[in-house]
Formats: structure tokens, sequence, C-alpha cells
């Protein structure tokens, strides 16, 4: 079993839809959360970034983190053209040294 | 410049070759990731620097890889007798210290490409 496994997408919806994305995770350390986006031939980005359990909100974006499940998920309402990208989540905690330990990614396309 | 900087974008060469990929960090930084991406795969951790500590080499996958940062700055990470499957991006990040670097505030190169024939 991998250490943090997403929903390997692709993943393609119209303007405006509610998006979610989402990773499970087997470590029970894992006490930081995090969800970058990436655009095609750039760099990964944050976007959203939670500690521990609970919900977070930025925008129209929202990140959950379920750390008694060991699963996290990103929201995007409304969703945009310009959301379309790979979105990696990301999880570390303090005993992982200074390591961040990424999922494979889902590939969104909103489409106009 | 105000980012972080890879060079060079994208390197074709010869299985058996040696190759150096270059990162140079935001001003300032003082955490230094290597990281590799494969095609739909996540990033896999090869290497952390922070100031003047010696390096966390756990995620190098072999020791054809070897990186050097040099004056905390500018790293390099050096691939020996390069293989096929050694084909991938490169990313650096870094971070303005051990505490952002919790957070996840990492800021990423645009990586170097790496093709090997």
């Amino acid at each position: 079993q991998k250490e943090v496994e997403q929903d390997p997408g692709p993943l393609s919806v119209p303007e405006g839809a509610i998006v979610s994305l989402n990773c499970t995770y087997s470590n029970s350390a894992f006490q930081y959360f995090m969800w970058y986006r990436q655009y095609s031939r750039k760099g990964p980005e944050l976007l959203m970034y939670t500690y521990s359990s609970g919900n977070k909100e930025d925008g129209r974006f929202t990140a959950q983190v379920d750390k008694s499940s060991k699963y996290i998920s990103l929201f995007i309402r409304d969703s945009q053209p310009s959301d379309s990208a790979t979105y990696l989540c990301a999880m570390s905690s303090l005993n992982y040294g200074q390591n961040f330990v990424f999922g494979p990614g889902t590939r969104l396309s909103v489409l106009p | 410049g105000a980012g972080v900087s890879q060079s060079p974008s994208n390197k074709v060469t010869e299985k058996g070759k040696d190759v150096e990929l270059r990162c140079d960090p935001i001003s300032g930084h003082t955490a230094l990731y290597w990281y590799r991406q494969s095609l739909g795969q996540g990033l896999e951790f090869l290497i952390y620097f922070q100031g003047n500590s010696a390096p966390d080499k756990s995620g190098l996958p072999s020791d054809r890889f070897s990186a050097e940062r040099t004056g905390g700055s500018v790293s390099t990470l050096t691939i020996q007798r390069t293989q096929q499957e050694d084909s991938a991006v490169y990313l650096c990040a870094s971070s303005l210290d051990e505490t952002y670097s919790n957070t996840g505030e990492l800021f990423f190169g645009e990586g170097s490409r790496l093709t090997v024939l």
C-alpha cells in the first residue's frame, strides 16, 4: 500500500461545477496537510495548508482533514477553466524529518 | 530573480553520460529540496539541505546520484552514468527556514526535464 493515495483522474467538469479531490494516507503521524496546484510544465505551488483535523476555507477553495479516517479533501466551488491543472496532496509531520510525502496528483480539466 | 531558478530547463543525454542540474533558490531561503517527478507519479524526495547541517540524503535512489550546496545557496544535483529510468523532471524547492518547511511553504522551480536516450 502506498503511503499516500489519490484519486487518479483525469477529471473533467463543466465550468461552474463543484469539484471534490481526495487523498487517503496510512501514516497516522502526519500532522500537516497541504494541497499544491501544478500547471503544465510548471513547478507546484502551494494552494492550501491545514494543521491536524478540521476545515479551512480560502475563497472558492475548502480543504478538509479527517485524521480519524486518514482522509483529506479539497473542494473547489464555481470551478473556472483557469483551475485546470494537476492537484497534488502532500503531508508531513515533525517526526518525519523535513520530508513531505506527495500524492501522485489528480489532473483536473474545467471545460468552458 | 524573485523565484527559484533551475537550469537547464531541458536536457537530453545518452545513456552512460553524466549530467549536472543546477538550482538557484530564493535569496535568504535556508532550506533546499530536490524532488524527482516521473510521468503520472507524485514527487519523489531525493535530498534536503538546511543551513550548515549535514544534508538528508535518504531519498537518493543510488550512489550514482549526488548533490552539493555551495555557500548555503546554489545547489547542483549530479547524476553519473545516466540510465533510461533516470528520465524525469527534477524539481528544486526552497523555503525560508525549518519552521516554514513544516508548514509546506515550499517554493518550487519549474524543473529540469531530463531525457536519457
